[in-house]
């Protein structure tokens, strides 16, 4: 089943805008992680906040979490074309050794020069 | 290797048949987890070893799927007679102890005609 759900499922903009998704969870959870995947290829980790936390940056991405509202967003500044991708949350429900992450629907972001 | 490795890249098989997927994890990471990522989709939770012993495998959707990890680094995800709607990518990530990260394969596609 999917936890998550990315809002919107599909996304266009030109290189230079920002880009915004949206996810939204239904149970508590220990962190949330964003993911990316590039066209037939395996899901390279982003970024985790961690429940506790309200606000991450790495870099051109800024992660906010509202756990009120089991909500979290990325955004992307200054978008290149390089970043077209899908683009996955995941929340993970586990406090011990090891990560249980369900998956959202995903957003997929299509750049343009 | 320096990443999770997956084998084969595409595994077509006729319904019915047997399949082996071969995940082999990032040396020295005890967690490693099995994903199915149908198109469209995001991943969906199969199964997850801590060590050698599968932790958690709710994700199974029935009992032709077994996967194994004898000696706690290389799995193998066994499909008994294949169905067609068990085509899908069939994602591995394998996680160090206690982090929420998890580092994807490449994926196995498996088209089952």
């Amino acid at each position: 089943s999917q936890q998550g759900e990315e809002d919107p499922q599909a996304l266009s903009i030109q290189e230079g805008e920002n880009a915004t998704m949206n996810c939204s969870y239904k149970t508590s959870i220990n962190n949330l992680q964003w993911y990316r995947q590039n066209s037939g290829r395996g899901l390279v980790h982003l970024i985790l906040i961690r429940s506790n936390e309200r606000e991450k940056h790495s870099g051109r991405l800024r992660v906010t979490l509202d756990t009120s509202k089991k909500s979290s967003s990325l955004l992307i500044t200054a978008s290149r074309a390089a970043d077209t991708a899908s683009y996955f949350c995941a929340t993970d429900v586990n406090t011990g050794t090891a990560s249980k992450l369900t998956f959202g629907t995903g957003t997929r972001l299509q750049v343009t020069l | 290797g320096a990443g999770v490795s997956q084998t084969p890249s595409n595994k077509v098989t006729e319904k019915g048949k047997y399949v082996e997927l071969r995940c082999d994890p990032i040396s020295g990471h005890t967690a490693l987890y099995w994903y199915r990522q149908s198109l469209g989709q995001g991943p969906e939770f199969l199964i997850y070893f801590q060590g050698t012993g599968a932790a958690d495998d709710s994700g199974l959707p029935n009992d032709r799927f077994f996967a194994v990890r004898p000696e706690g680094s290389v799995s193998t995800l066994k499909i008994q007679r294949t169905e067609r709607g068990d085509s899908a990518v069939y994602l591995c990530a394998s996680s160090s102890r206690g982090a929420g990260e998890l580092f994807f394969g490449e994926g196995s596609r498996l088209t089952v005609l």
